[in-house]
């Protein structure tokens, strides 16, 4: 198996922009969680998916995010309009449902909204 | 609300000796503890995991030590090498592991020649 599969790696966008991220989770694994990473904040939960619903989004941080996951071989964030402080490493993770201790990250996306 | 505070921020240790890494909890329904371990340019990885009913764990030269009345663990690294120079975090599950992991602030561990 690949892993969990995140596009793009890297992503500069000017403020305003719509950026969208994607995440392949590992076939099989039927819980996805979507991850920040910053310096100040460390890793966040924004939010996660079970059987492609989603259950908790409390850690988005605004409006201006959003998830879908509408199978279960691929979901999306999407930051509109995005804006400087959004900029972070984002990571997707999948697990069997129930088994999110053993989750799988992917490689993450770096983030810089100038 | 920080839910998992992780100590130190930042760990220089000779080669063969041993790091250590604290990990304090405030959430006291989180029901299993990993530790995870993440390189440069990379996602975090699961290193080790403990369940609080137990109060150590150890695989290879990984350890974690479990206080639940002090809603303490920690991570022992013995024989440290330059291999385990990488970014590491603790955390903490609820849920019977149906919920996302809430995360320590990480620990940039370095292991010197």
């Amino acid at each position: 198996d690949a892993g969990v599969i995140q596009s793009p790696r890297h992503e500069v966008t000017e403020m305003g922009q719509e950026v969208t991220l994607r995440c392949k989770p590992i076939s099989g694994h039927n819980s996805l969680f979507w991850y920040r990473q910053t310096m100040m904040r460390g890793l966040e939960l924004l939010i996660y998916f079970n059987n492609n619903v989603p259950i908790d989004d409390s850690g988005m941080p605004e409006d201006r995010f959003s998830a879908k996951m509408p199978n279960a071989s691929f979901s999306t964030l999407k930051i509109q309009p995005s804006e400087p402080r959004d900029s972070a490493v984002y990571f997707c993770a999948s697990s069997r449902q129930g088994w999110s201790t053993e989750a799988f990250f992917g490689q993450g996306t770096r983030l810089t909204v100038v | 609300q920080q839910q998992v505070k992780q100590s130190p921020q930042s760990l220089i240790v000779q080669k063969g000796g041993i790091s250590i890494i604290n990990c304090a909890y405030e959430n006291t329904a989180f029901d299993y503890f990993p530790w995870y371990q993440q390189f440069p340019g990379k996602g975090p990885a699961l290193l080790i995991a403990i369940r609080p009913d137990v109060s150590e764990k150890k695989e290879g030269r990984f350890t974690i030590s479990f206080n639940k009345s002090a809603k303490q663990f920690s991570l022992h690294i013995m024989d440290s090498q330059p291999g385990d120079s990488a970014t590491y975090f603790c955390a903490g599950i609820k849920g019977g592991g149906a919920d996302g992991l809430t995360f320590g602030k990480g620990t940039h561990l370095i292991i010197q020649p």
